[in-house]
């Protein structure tokens, strides 16, 4: 069936790297999608989302890519600092306003 | 603006007991939606409300209800609680469309014995 996925499920980085988490979707029909970071014992935080009619989206130290042509969106963090640990996940918003996420990736800052 | 609220953070039931989680969303919103997390199947849609009126459901049995109330306050039920329920309940609340951002509350940890 259609799904979000993400390729990994842990990712390792060095203080000060740049960081790259990538998704997966197969609902062709999708057309919003939003990164969140959840930390241990909270909720998900926002942190930022793109919209289909777009390919790229720029936040603060974040950058959202969106390929549609292969389904896949990635999220990118400059200069990783240790509080950017955390669990990390896409969600689509299919079009039947409910929203998909994916089983989300553990990034892990090294000092 | 205050985010979502979720009462309580912890719960601890026993099988067969019922339970009642609340949630109060972010001042404007009218929609809330409801989700369950656990280790094994991550972050799962349980439904959504929006004026008082159940807009789309997850799969989920019919023991997981919900409600909205007036002030766009929503509550979520489940009845006849068995161990596999055990998990992290999430609300998250937006202003109206499925375009627009969901801002999660802290979640209410649900552990049943």
């Amino acid at each position: 069936g259609e799904s979000v996925g993400l390729h990994l499920p842990t990712l390792s980085v060095q203080e000060g790297d740049n960081s790259i988490i990538n998704c997966a979707y197969s609902n062709s029909a999708s057309d919003y999608f939003i990164w969140y970071k959840q930390e241990s014992g909270k909720g998900p935080q926002f942190i930022i989302d793109i919209r289909s009619n777009m390919d790229k989206r720029q936040g603060q130290r974040v950058t959202v890519l969106l390929n549609k042509t292969v389904k896949h969106l990635s999220l990118q963090i400059a200069a990783t600092q240790p509080g950017d640990s955390a669990v990390y996940f896409c969600a689509e918003n299919t079009g039947n306003n409910d929203m998909r996420f994916g089983a989300g990736t553990r990034l892990t800052v090294k000092p | 603006k205050a985010g979502v609220t979720q009462t309580p953070r912890y719960l601890i039931k026993t099988r067969g007991q019922q339970v009642t989680l609340s949630c109060s969303p972010i001042s404007g919103h009218r929609s809330v939606s409801w989700y369950q997390q656990t280790p094994g199947q991550g972050l799962q849609f349980l439904f959504e409300y929006f004026s008082e009126t159940q807009r789309n459901k997850g799969n989920f049995p019919g023991r997981f209800s919900g409600r909205q109330f007036s002030n766009s306050r929503s509550e979520m039920n489940v009845s006849t609680l068995e161990l596999g329920d055990s998990a992290l309940y999430l609300c998250a609340s937006r202003t109206s469309g499925y375009q627009e951002t969901q801002y999660f509350g802290p979640g209410t940890r649900l552990l049943v014995l």
